[in-house]
């Protein structure tokens, strides 16, 4: 059974750091891996999304990797601003016809 | 032009009621997803749809059903509702194979009094 960790469970920073987002997955075998932001009650947003032959995306400012044989994903966001102050959700799929696991999320707070 | 669209936003019902919750997309997926999150801000699957196949968390009660009248919509219906459902109710859609991603919809706040 795939779990899903996420560490830090919230994370408090000053405006204009760059920080790191970590998720851990146990089953190796996923078919691809997907990061969401929530903001409070909202819906998720969908931010990068990572093939499992693939090594990291990139949007904006922000860069996803993923290393499939130890089972990690980090989300790396760069220059952080109040505006991305939101908790972020990394989920994974086992194969293609297989639904989301989700991890317990990152509760992100950017203080200007 | 919403993506996945759900209704109502807000739910609030009686113990013992029957409610559903209506779900469409129109991105053109293929399969269909009812999640729940708990209060503790878990998502957790409770049912996964295609044409061909339900397949259903079985940790999910049997009062929980999905219906689908054709694939842009996935709608939830819960009988004899429980305080315990009290819940955020997402669905989302995704692209069997072809490394597909999910889309969810903005969800549903049930609260059973």
């Amino acid at each position: 059974k795939q779990e899903v960790t996420q560490i830090p469970a919230a994370l408090s920073v000053p405006e204009g750091e760059n920080l790191v987002l970590n998720c851990s997955f146990t089953d190796s075998a996923i078919y691809n891996l997907q990061w969401f932001r929530q903001d409070p009650g909202k819906g998720l947003t969908s931010l990068l999304l990572i093939q499992s032959s693939q090594r990291e995306q990139t949007s904006g400012r922000l860069n996803a990797s993923l290393d499939k044989s130890s089972g990690r994903s980090t989300l790396y966001i760069a220059a952080s601003q109040p505006g991305d102050s939101a908790t972020y959700l990394c989920a994974v799929r086992l194969n293609a016809g297989n639904m989301l696991t989700f991890g317990g999320g990152t509760r992100l707070m950017v203080k200007p | 032009d919403t993506a996945v669209s759900q209704t109502p936003k807000y739910l609030v019902t009686q113990m013992g009621n029957d409610k559903s919750i209506k779900c469409e997309q129109n991105l053109g997926h293929d399969t269909m997803y009812w999640y729940k999150q708990d209060s503790k801000k878990f998502l957790k699957i409770m049912f996964s749809y295609n044409n061909k196949e339900l397949i259903i968390n079985e940790t999910v009660p049997n009062r929980f059903s999905p219906k689908s009248p054709d694939k842009a919509h996935l709608n939830l219906h819960i009988n004899s509702l429980e305080l315990g459902d009290s819940a955020v109710y997402f669905c989302a859609s995704s692209r069997q194979g072809q490394g597909g991603g999910y889309t969810f919809g903005s969800g549903t706040r049930l609260t059973v009094v």
